[in-house]
């Protein structure tokens, strides 16, 4: 199974600062079509998952353009561009270049 | 909108079964993979499996830890995927979320939007 590998716990983040996640796979997520399978999730406080960023670097509809994502290979990163308040919650990576998909185990955001 | 909705959560002892159900609205449900994550109480997600739609066979992937015990079917007329959970264990306490499965150049699945999840809770 490909294991991915999330930046810890991230120190409290000032609004309107920038904020970064990274996520490393044990694998290569690069398939033959050129595509980079990495997707990644936000977990607000008490809700279900939502879907920010697929193909490591697609926006999903909806998401701010603050969002954005970048990497290749086995190593990821999600940048926050200016933190907001509303950012909050448990960010999940997550590969599905091969059966089973894993997820990172989660980085926490909080906001100062 | 597009709508996601899970039941049939309850408490169950080790070794029954218990069967849940994702219920859509507001898309073409025969059109798209449904997948089953699960949430153990306090802990980070875990992919549990996925059934694909008709037209690539309906063919189901499970995670190793609920291979043989867990079945994923699909009842498109009515747009419900089910999760059959036999001889389930301690360990399979957790808030069961399905998804949508989304999907382009014919490979990996994404998902959106989740449902708001049931809780299945395994104790004696």
């Amino acid at each position: 199974d490909i294991v991915m590998t999330q930046s810890p716990l991230s120190p409290p983040v000032t609004p309107g600062e920038p904020a970064s996640i990274s996520c490393r796979s044990s694998q290569s997520l690069l398939a033959s079509n050129g595509y980079n399978y990495l997707d990644w999730y936000l977990q607000k406080p008490g809700q279900s998952p939502q879907l920010l960023i697929y193909l490591a670097s697609s926006r999903a509809s909806g998401v701010p353009d603050r969002f954005s994502g970048s990497g290749s290979g086995t190593d990821f990163t999600l940048k926050i561009s200016r933190v907001e308040a509303e950012d909050v919650g448990v960010y999940y990576c997550m590969q599905n270049v091969q059966f089973p998909y894993t997820f990172g185990q989660g980085t926490k955001l909080e906001i100062k | 909108d597009v709508h996601l909705v899970e039941s049939g959560g309850d408490l169950v002892q080790p070794g029954r079964s218990l069967r849940l159900s994702c219920t859509g609205s507001g898309f073409t449900f025969g059109d798209h993979a449904m997948t089953w994550v699960r949430q153990a109480p306090g802990k980070g997600l875990e992919w549990v499996g996925l059934i694909r739609h008709k037209a690539y066979g309906g063919t189901t992937e499970y995670a190793a830890s609920v291979r043989g015990r867990f079945t994923f079917s699909r009842d498109d007329s009515r747009n419900i995927a089910y999760l059959q959970m036999n001889s389930v264990k301690i360990e399979d306490t957790a808030l069961y979320y399905c998804a949508r499965g989304l999907q382009e150049e014919g490979r990996g699945y994404w998902f959106d939007p989740w449902g708001p999840g049931t809780l299945v809770t395994v104790s004696s």
